[in-house]
């Protein structure tokens, strides 16, 4: 079975400072995997996406991911937090037909000014 | 607007009524997802379509969840006789299924409260 672990609930930075997101996967084959973003009262949008290609992953906004197979991660990134990134951050992994996508529980970011 | 959009965006019912929220996928898209998400949590997947056959049902939707999506376009999902547990965001998502577009887009929820 698939599953992601978001080892962090909260996560607090300064605004201007680096921004690590951590998430740890479980899959029983080669996984696809997601961050998506949540800001408060919006809809989930996609942040960037795995499916088996470059392990360094790019996403909007400039945020990116690294796929660490030997760790099981797949924590997200962004050298310098802006305000605007204050919002909750769901990693996800999917089975291996796309048939179902499970979410972690959610880390939520606070940007300080 | 060509994204996900769901019908109502918040619903208030009284326990043991009967409910029904439709979403409409991207046009092009032949997959279509159900979630819920509760206060804290991350969405839980509920079920999957591929154009109109239902592939996939979660354990978590009980005998009083059922979904359609006929003709492979907008889907419904229906709660009966209401329980004050089933309060959540209901999200609908839909995708192109194909493995190089495979990520899902979101619609913006409804939001169910039983009372």
């Amino acid at each position: 079975a698939q599953s992601v672990t978001q080892l962090d609930s909260h996560v607090s930075v300064s605004e201007g400072t680096p921004v690590l997101l951590r998430c740890n996967y479980s899959s029983s084959y080669s996984p696809s995997l997601f961050w998506y973003v949540q800001h408060p009262n919006k809809g989930l949008q996609l942040l960037l996406k795995y499916t088996s290609a470059a392990t360094l992953v790019k996403g909007i906004n400039g945020f990116e991911a690294e796929f660490k197979k030997s760790e099981t991660s797949f924590h997200l990134t962004k050298p310098s937090a802006h305000m605007s990134d204050a919002a909750e951050y769901f990693c996800v992994v999917s089975d291996y037909n796309f048939n179902k996508f499970y979410f972690g529980s959610g880390t939520k970011l606070n940007v300080k000014p | 607007d060509t994204g996900v959009s769901q019908d109502p965006r918040h619903k208030i019912t009284k326990r043991g009524q009967n409910v029904t929220f439709r979403c409409d996928p991207i046009s092009e898209h032949n997959r279509l997802y159900w979630y819920r998400q509760t206060l804290g949590q991350g969405p839980e997947f509920l079920t999957y379509f591929q154009n109109e056959a239902q592939l996939e049902k979660s354990r978590l939707l009980s005998d009083r969840f059922s979904a359609e999506r006929p003709k492979g376009s907008f889907s419904t999902l229906e709660i009966q006789r209401t329980e004050q547990g089933d309060s959540a965001m209901y999200l609908c998502a839909s995708s192109l299924g194909v493995r190089s577009s495979v990520e899902q887009y979101f619609g913006p929820g409804t939001r169910l409260t039983v009372t």
